[in-house]
């Protein structure tokens, strides 16, 4: 079978670092999303990695590796704005996308 | 980045009725648009993909004859649910793929949230 494993829920401090962790076992990989979502919104693109290594973009980066199948979803400075889902998603062989049940990130002054 | 948007925002309508949600790309054409639907506190659930011109292919599970969809057009995607009931109760999503943008990149519209009483 196919699945996604991300913890269910996060609690972090505004202005610390948080790392939301996710394990995946598909058939097949052509890259892995990660997308946050607020309460009653749609998801909105966060990154993309489809090659080993570390994508920074500003506050947020992502890590992947492919030989583990993981990945990592890093938010720096955290902001209360901050506190959401965070959705991994992985495409497979077949392009289909295999979503991750979230992390929800709760963010405390 | 491309657009997505999604009508209406919020729907209620009576148990035996039938809705219908529609799916727009607005700056770009959508080869490919996909149906998800999502329960509280639950991820995202893809029950159907779009394609225009052709048959879409429902995920296992999906009632084709209940959730009816429709790719008219290379911006439009409309699912309708018909005989809803109360169960069929949840926030409905679509997304859009941008061929322009990358091959696996899905932007997603603002979401339906549909209660039936």
């Amino acid at each position: 079978g196919q699945n996604i494993d991300q913890p269910t829920e996060m609690t972090a401090t505004e202005g610390a670092i948080v790392q939301i962790n996710c394990t995946y076992q598909t058939s097949g990989f052509n890259g892995l999303f990660w997308y946050q979502q607020h309460a009653g919104e749609a998801p909105t693109f966060l990154s993309y990695n489809v090659l080993d290594g570390l994508e920074e973009k500003g506050r947020f980066s992502s890590f992947l590796s492919r030989s583990k199948g993981y990945s990592y979803l890093l938010l720096k400075e955290l902001q209360m704005k901050d506190s959401a889902s965070y959705l991994c998603a992985v495409t497979n062989s077949n392009y289909q996308l295999i979503w991750g049940a979230g992390t929800k990130l709760i963010i405390k002054p | 980045g491309a657009v997505v948007s999604q009508h209406p925002s919020r729907v209620i309508c009576k148990s035996g009725t039938s809705v219908k949600i529609e799916c727009r790309s607005l700056d770009f054409q959508a080869t490919t648009m996909f149906w998800y639907r999502q329960f509280p506190k639950q991820s995202l659930m893809l029950m159907a993909t779009s394609n225009e011109g052709s048959k879409a292919t429902y995920e296992q599970g999906v009632e084709k004859d209940k959730f009816l969809i429709n790719h008219a057009s290379l911006t439009l995607s409309t699912l309708t649910v018909t005989s809803a009931h109360p169960e069929d109760s949840s926030f409905y999503i679509c997304s859009a793929r941008d061929p322009g943008q990358g091959p696996y990149e899905q932007y997603f519209g603002p979401g339906t949230r549909l209660t039936v009483t």
